[in-house]
């Protein structure tokens, strides 16, 4: 596809169910980022693959948040023991490498939106 | 304290009008001043970046960044209803890859 596309684009759960959520990325993006935005509030970082390798976890918030990017495409955020508090909305992005001075475009999907009941 | 703050808003103006948004940030290692628009239930899209310290025009809008002062501005001249979105300011340290967003500023340009 064109663009960075994320299935399920709408998911509602219970409380203590597992979750995943699924992010195609640009063909030939090597950069794959999950961001989490909250009503109101702008994107939090949460992971940034560089290939299949998680090169910065920092921003995921506890070991119920996990993430894969097996062969360096797709990749799927997984949460385990899902909390009301994780509901939001789950972007994906993916860019092109830096340039010396110019920063690699990310280009998000639209998001998958995630209600915890 | 967060690292970058944005007024979230919502501010609202007429057609035409010079829009002006900004945003402050306490970390001085940012070099990479990003600024997003993000339509309802749409991912952001990038509008402009800039590196480091100065300005930077694409068409009707500005961007300009004031690194003594930790501040970053947008502006909108010319001011058109598919303007209406919420705008986001966003930086990155050089080298890494995390970008810290602001709250976003929710824009209605009134026809």
């Amino acid at each position: 596809g064109a663009g960075v596309s994320q299935t399920p684009s709408n998911k509602v759960t219970e409380k203590g169910k597992y979750v995943e959520l699924r992010c195609d990325p640009i063909s030939g993006h090597t950069a794959l980022y999950w961001y989490r935005q909250s009503l109101g509030q702008g994107p939090e970082f949460l992971i940034y693959f560089q290939g299949t390798g998680a090169a910065d976890d920092s921003g995921l918030p506890n070991d119920r948040f996990f993430a894969v990017r097996p062969e360096g495409s797709v990749s799927t955020l997984k949460i385990q023991r899902t909390e009301r508090g994780d509901s939001a909305v789950y972007l994906c992005a993916s860019s092109s490498p830096d340039i010396v001075g110019v920063p690699g475009e990310l280009f998000f999907g639209e998001g998958s939106r995630l209600t915890v009941l | 304290q967060k690292e970058v703050e944005q007024d979230p808003g919502p501010l609202s103006v007429p057609e035409g009008a010079i829009v002006s948004l900004n945003c402050t940030y306490s970390n001085s290692a940012f070099q990479y001043f990003m600024w997003y628009r993000q339509y309802s239930r749409k991912g952001p899209e990038l509008l402009m970046y800039t590196y480091s310290s100065g300005n930077k025009e694409d068409g009707r809008f500005t961007a300009q960044v004031d690194k003594s002062s930790k501040y970053i501005s947008l502006f909108i001249r010319d001011s058109q209803p598919s303007d209406s979105a919420t705008y986001l300011c966003a930086m990155r340290k050089e080298g890494a890859q995390k970008l810290v967003f602001g709250q976003g500023t929710r824009l209605t340009i009134n026809p």
